[in-house]
């Protein structure tokens, strides 16, 4: 049972435009949301974070929306570069039953970004 | 540059062998983690620590122990390996403040046959 889901295991982009990644999860006491970059032969590299009392959070090129009615967050890099290909992993923050925080990991999804 | 380095990046064991994975950070972390990767499954916690000595099971700590004797250091001990536990093997760590930004090593990937 999967409380952290990215349906779209791929996706392409042209360079220049904007890359939308989406994640929808299923606890509603989740209470950060992240989003790690993975490139091939890697470790994975936290990119950007959001509280749940916020609905916006940009860095740079970075954004990433929470919709907590919806219980969905998405991730927009605006302009797409190639180095952005990667994968992209949503992940969410909850407490476990020792009442210590883990993280809860999507399955990711495989951007490509077209020169 | 901060880092997680883990000892191997391929590993070949044989069923029943004892197996080390070995991860030093050199950021001063208190926590570190080591999660499992397998297709369709994602990466899932197997063990973390938030302190020197301490530890605590993650979702699937069966068939394997762990150690951290000193803060830079965490290792995963396989007792006996076995064959389902073939995967890619990824640790990670963080500071008490900012604990879910998790800082990865390359990954060890073991193969048990």
């Amino acid at each position: 049972d999967q409380q952290v889901k990215q349906n779209s295991p791929s996706l392409s982009v042209q360079e220049g435009r904007i890359s939308i990644l989406n994640c929808d999860y299923t606890n509603s006491m989740f209470d950060y949301f992240l989003w790690y970059k993975k490139y091939p032969a890697e470790g994975p590299t936290f990119l950007i974070s959001i509280s749940s009392i916020k609905d916006k959070n940009e860095d740079g090129r970075f954004t990433v929306f929470l919709n907590k009615s919806a219980k969905h967050l998405s991730l927009h890099i605006v302009p797409s570069q190639p180095g952005d290909s990667a994968v992209y992993f949503c992940a969410a923050s909850a407490f476990n039953a020792g009442n210590n925080r883990k993280l809860i990991w999507g399955l990711g999804t495989s951007l490509a970004v077209n020169p | 540059d901060v880092k997680v380095t883990q000892s191997s990046r391929y590993l070949v064991k044989r069923t029943g062998e004892k197996v080390f994975l070995e991860c030093v950070q050199d950021m001063d972390h208190e926590n570190m983690f080591w999660y499992r990767q397998d297709p369709g499954l994602g990466l899932r916690l197997i063990y973390f620590s938030y302190d020197v000595k301490m530890k605590e099971k993650g979702d699937i700590p069966e068939g394997y122990s762990v150690s951290r004797e000193k803060k830079e250091r965490f290792s995963l001990i396989l007792e006996s390996a076995s064959t389902n536990q073939t995967s890619m093997y990824l640790c990670a760590s963080s500071s008490l403040g900012r604990w879910y930004e998790q800082y990865f090593g390359p990954g060890t990937r073991l193969t048990v046959t």
